[in-house]
């Protein structure tokens, strides 16, 4: 089945620094979403993105699809942006398969 | 999270007694989607139901994990007889189509078992 993996593990930072999280697949997808766990456990969706560039405020994602990885961006990071990120892709069938996730630590 | 309901947010149970899992998707889906992240694990896909069939059963357990998803009413995952192991966060998504749309995630159920 498709493999996903992320890149860094864990990360921390201060307060307004930017980051960039990376996601490799290893086949093609018609599915990739990026989410946020927060503290309390809910996931968040940030960018359903299978190909291309979204940006929605401080955060932005791309996509290169023939080339099999998905990025990111977090800018001017704030304290509330800690939590897990998680990559999930889906390719050939509907389920989605997620990444282990990007830590992220941001101290003020 | 887009309106899929989940219920209840925190079930604790017994070993051996049954946990009924809801979900409720988002108005005018027909897809629903099972996952489960273990304590300090990622998300891993348990099953996929439209009204009234079971689509992809992959991720399921072979033993004492049931789900289905009726004509009416909500997503139920059920699981028989828990045991320590069934300790994780379910949690449920739905789609409006099976492919080329987001998967909507509800806020999650946390099973503990004693």
């Amino acid at each position: 089945g498709i493999q996903v993996e992320q890149s860094p593990p864990d990360l921390i930072l201060q307060e307004g620094a930017n980051s960039t999280l990376r996601c490799n697949f290893s086949d093609s997808v018609n599915n990739l979403q990026w989410f946020h766990q927060n503290p309390w456990g809910q996931l968040i969706n940030l960018f359903y993105i299978p190909s291309g560039t979204k940006q929605n405020g401080r955060l932005s994602a791309t996509t290169v699809a023939t080339e099999r990885y998905s990025l990111l961006y977090i800018s001017s990071s704030q304290t509330t942006d800690s939590g897990v990120y998680f990559c999930a892709v889906s390719g050939g069938s509907e389920k989605l398969v997620f990444g282990k996730g990007t830590k992220l630590t941001v101290n003020p | 999270n887009a309106g899929v309901m989940q219920n209840p947010r925190h079930l604790v149970r017994r070993r051996g007694q049954e946990a009924r899992l809801r979900c409720s998707p988002v108005k005018g889906h027909s897809h629903v989607y099972w996952y489960r992240q273990l304590p300090e694990e990622g998300l891993k896909f348990m099953v996929y139901l439209q009204k009234e069939n079971i689509i992809d059963e992959s991720g399921m357990p072979k033993e004492r994990f049931s789900a289905e998803f009726p004509k009416e009413g909500p997503s139920i995952l059920r699981i028989q007889q828990v045991v320590r192991g069934d300790s994780a966060a379910y949690f449920c998504a739905s789609s409006p189509l099976d492919r080329g749309t987001a998967q909507h995630f509800g806020d999650g159920t946390r099973l503990s078992i004693l």
